[in-house]
């Protein structure tokens, strides 16, 4: 299995922009999480799909931030338009019955954005 | 919701030495804790996890501890070696669906 796959690993774009961050979940799983992790506020959930449809997208900070889950295969999350402050290593993370313990959560490698 | 809290957030420790980080949870009803080591330039690994049924589980050099009554869990991992330099978080569930994580310790092994 080739786990989580996220792309592109690292983005660098200039205020204004939109950034786009892609996601292949592990197959067979039917949870997907996005997350944010800095420094300063550690590991956030953004937003979180089962099953491809959206449950609590609480955590998304502002409008700028959208994501969509089209089908079990592929996510994504976008800022338009991105500021400085987005700045930040973007993770998925997929669970589902397959693992040893369902409420196991796989990590991908992140996404490292840097907004000029 | 969940409340995680983990100590140290800073550990270093000698090549050979044990290392021990503490997580405490709020949730009585919380039932599954998945400990995660993240590299630098990596995402979080899971490396070990335990059910509330039990009370110990080790794998090989890392053990977790659980003790439900005071509703904290422990990592430990011994005779520490260079390779095991990384943040550690611990989690607890949070309602079904999601995890919520501690805040991450630091560890260093120094040879």
């Amino acid at each position: 299995d080739a786990g989580v796959i996220q792309s592109p690993r690292h983005e660098v774009t200039e205020m204004g922009q939109e950034v786009t961050l892609r996601c292949k979940p592990i197959s067979g799983h039917d949870y997907l999480f996005w997350y944010r992790q800095t420094m300063m506020r550690g590991l956030e959930l953004l937003i979180y799909f089962n099953n491809n449809v959206p449950i609590d997208d609480s955590g998304m900070p502002e409008d700028r931030f959208s994501a969509k889950m089209p089908n079990a295969s592929f996510s994504t999350l976008k800022i338009q338009p991105s500021e400085p402050r987005d700045s930040a290593v973007y993770f998925c993370a997929s669970r589902g019955f397959l693992a040893g313990f369902p409420e196991t959560q796989y990590f991908g490698p992140g996404t490292r954005l840097l907004v000029l | 919701g969940e409340n995680v809290e983990q100590h140290p957030s800073t550990l270093s420790v000698q090549e050979g030495d044990s290392a021990v980080i503490k997580c405490t949870y709020s949730d009585s009803a919380s039932n599954y804790f998945p400990w995660y080591k993240q590299e630098l330039g990596k995402g979080p690994q899971l490396i070990i996890d335990i059910r509330s049924n039990v009370g110990e589980k080790k794998d090989q050099r890392i053990a977790v501890t659980l003790n439900k009554t005071a509703k904290h869990f422990s990592l430990h991992i011994t005779e520490t070696q260079p390779e095991d330099s990384a943040v550690y978080f611990c989690a607890a569930p949070e309602g079904y669906s999601t995890l919520t994580f501690g805040k991450g310790t630091m560890l260093l092994v120094s040879p």
